[in-house]
């Protein structure tokens, strides 16, 4: 199973909602990411976490607020959110720590802020 | 100037022809990956290569590390293969990837 799987796969919210994003996979991936991006541009890094750690936020807003309850979930708690943060939200993990790993993607969750 | 660079942008082709998609970059790297993203979709990793040539299907991924470069190549195109594809490089510390813009590719029937 090389699957890491997104809910839900699309999202509707306000500027006042609070929503969260999910991502899960079985591989026994200890690494997890989460990218964002805007149509017709490449991917954008938000957050890498290591062993449940986050190791690496790429200056994101506070109104994006990830989160790593174990080592095979991921999510994304979103709040306050503005309408320039529509975009795909990408979900991928990899295998360790090791630094020659294949990132596996799922879906995205395609955002749109109103 | 972007740590990585390729062309073309965008690429349009008969069914049946070989394609290359060229990449190259500025920094030193421990692995560069092609992925594929069709429209509106979630990205699937083709390959990660360190050295050397890879091969799936109708897929060849090659890398020069001294002159910085790769290229993917895709044999007998084929309509299903449209797609954006892009190029990461892995730095040579840490997990993060650096994307190129990306590879518009149509291929028509």
């Amino acid at each position: 199973d090389t699957e890491v799987t997104q809910t839900p796969k699309h999202l509707v919210m306000g500027m006042t909602n609070k929503k969260s994003l999910k991502c899960e996979q079985h591989m026994g991936h200890r690494a997890m990411y989460w990218y964002k991006q805007k149509a017709k541009k490449p991917p954008e890094l938000m957050f890498v976490y290591s062993y449940e750690k986050l190791s690496i936020n790429e200056s994101v807003p506070s109104r994006f607020s990830p989160e790593c309850p174990n080592s095979s979930l991921l999510n994304l708690h979103l709040h306050a959110l503005q309408p320039e943060d529509s975009a795909l939200y990408l979900c991928a993990s990899s295998g360790g720590r090791g630094l020659k790993n294949i990132q596996y993607f799922g879906a995205g969750t395609r955002l749109s802020v109103l | 100037k972007n740590e990585v660079e390729q062309s073309p942008q965008n690429l349009t082709a008969q069914e049946g022809e070989f394609i290359t998609i060229n990449c190259s970059y500025s920094v030193g790297i421990s692995a560069l990956h092609w992925l594929q993203q069709h429209p509106g979709g979630g990205i699937v990793s083709l390959f990660m290569l360190s050295s050397g040539k890879k091969k799936h299907g109708r897929l060849i991924a090659t890398i020069n590390i001294q002159e910085k470069h790769s290229s993917l190549h895709i044999t007998a195109s084929h309509p299903r293969d449209s797609a954006v594809y892009i190029c990461a490089v892995r730095g040579e510390y840490g997990n993060k990837l650096v994307f190129g813009a990306g590879t518009i590719l149509r291929v028509k029937s």
